[in-house]
C-alpha cells in the first residue's frame, strides 16, 4: 500500500521556528510536494522536492532524503497567521498524489 | 493560478437522496480529481480522469460515480446518498498526473 504519515499537530511560538514532519513509503516516488490548508478552505501548493537535500525558499524551507523516506517543511519567524493544517503528498506513479492527514500547526503568541 | 469552481458550495440532501456536485477548471488542464476530507483521514482519492470521457477509480470509489464531459467539467454523482457520505468534498485539477494540482474552494455536503 501506500503510506504518508505526519503527524497530529504541533505547537510553537511566535517569532520561532516549527518543523514538520513526513515520513512515507510507497511503491515508487516521483516527487513530494507540501500544501497549506486553512479550517474550511482549500489546501493550497507550498512547495515541491523530487531531489535529496535541503530548498530554502525563505519563510519555508522542505528537506528531502529519498533513502530515508523522510521529508520535514521548514517555517521560520513564525507569525500567528501561519497557524494551519500542512500536507505532504507524495507521487508514487506519476498519475496520482497520495496525502498524509495533515499536521495542524498552532503558532502561540 | 490555475482555477477551479465548484457548485454547489453546501448542499443538504436526505438518505436514499440523489446529488451532482459539479466541478469547472479553465485552464486547460488535462487531470482532475475529486476527494473528500473528513477529520482524521485527510484527503481521500474518490475518482479521477485524465481527459474528456476517461473515468479512473481511486482510493474510495464505492457510492459515488463520477463522469468528465469535457475538458473542463467534471461530475461526482451520489445516486442514494447515506449519512456516511457527510463530508467536505475537493475538485482538483493538474496539468499532467503527478503535477501540482490546483484545488477547487469544496464543497460540504450534508446527508440526513
Amino acid at each position: 500500500g501506500q503510506g504518508v504519515e505526519q503527524p497530529d499537530n504541533l505547537m510553537s511560538v511566535e517569532g520561532t521556528f516549527a518543523r514538520v514532519n513526513c515520513t512515507y513509503s510507497t511503491s515508487g516516488f516521483n516527487g513530494l510536494s507540501w500544501y497549506q490548508q486553512r479550517e474550511g478552505h482549500a489546501p493550497v501548493f507550498l512547495s515541491y522536492v523530487v531531489l535529496d537535500g535541503l530548498k530554502d525558499s525563505g519563510h519555508f524551507s522542505t528537506f528531502l532524503s529519498r533513502s530515508n523516506g523522510y521529508s520535514y517543511l521548514l517555517l521560520t519567524e513564525l507569525q500567528i497567521k501561519d497557524s494551519a493544517s500542512y500536507l505532504c503528498a507524495v507521487n508514487s506513479n506519476y498519475n496520482v498524489l497520495y496525502f498524509g492527514s495533515g499536521t495542524k500547526l498552532t503558532v502561540e503568541p | 493560478e490555475a482555477a477551479v469552481t465548484q457548485s454547489p458550495r453546501n448542499k443538504v440532501t436526505v438518505t436514499g437522496g440523489n446529488v451532482t456536485l459539479s466541478c469547472r477548471q479553465t485552464n486547460s488542464h488535462n487531470y482532475m480529481y475529486w476527494y473528500r476530507q473528513d477529520t482524521g483521514h485527510g484527503l481521500r482519492l474518490i475518482h479521477y480522469s485524465y481527459g474528456a470521457g476517461n473515468l479512473q477509480i481511486g482510493d474510495v470509489p464505492d457510492g459515488y460515480k463520477a463522469t468528465r464531459t469535457t475538458q473542463e467539467d467534471f461530475f461526482l454523482l451520489l445516486e442514494l446518498a447515506s449519512p456516511s457520505q457527510t463530508s467536505l468534498y475537493f475538485c482538483a485539477s493538474s496539468k499532467t498526473g503527478g503535477d501540482t494540482q490546483y484545488f477547487g474552494p469544496g464543497t460540504r455536503l450534508l446527508v440526513l
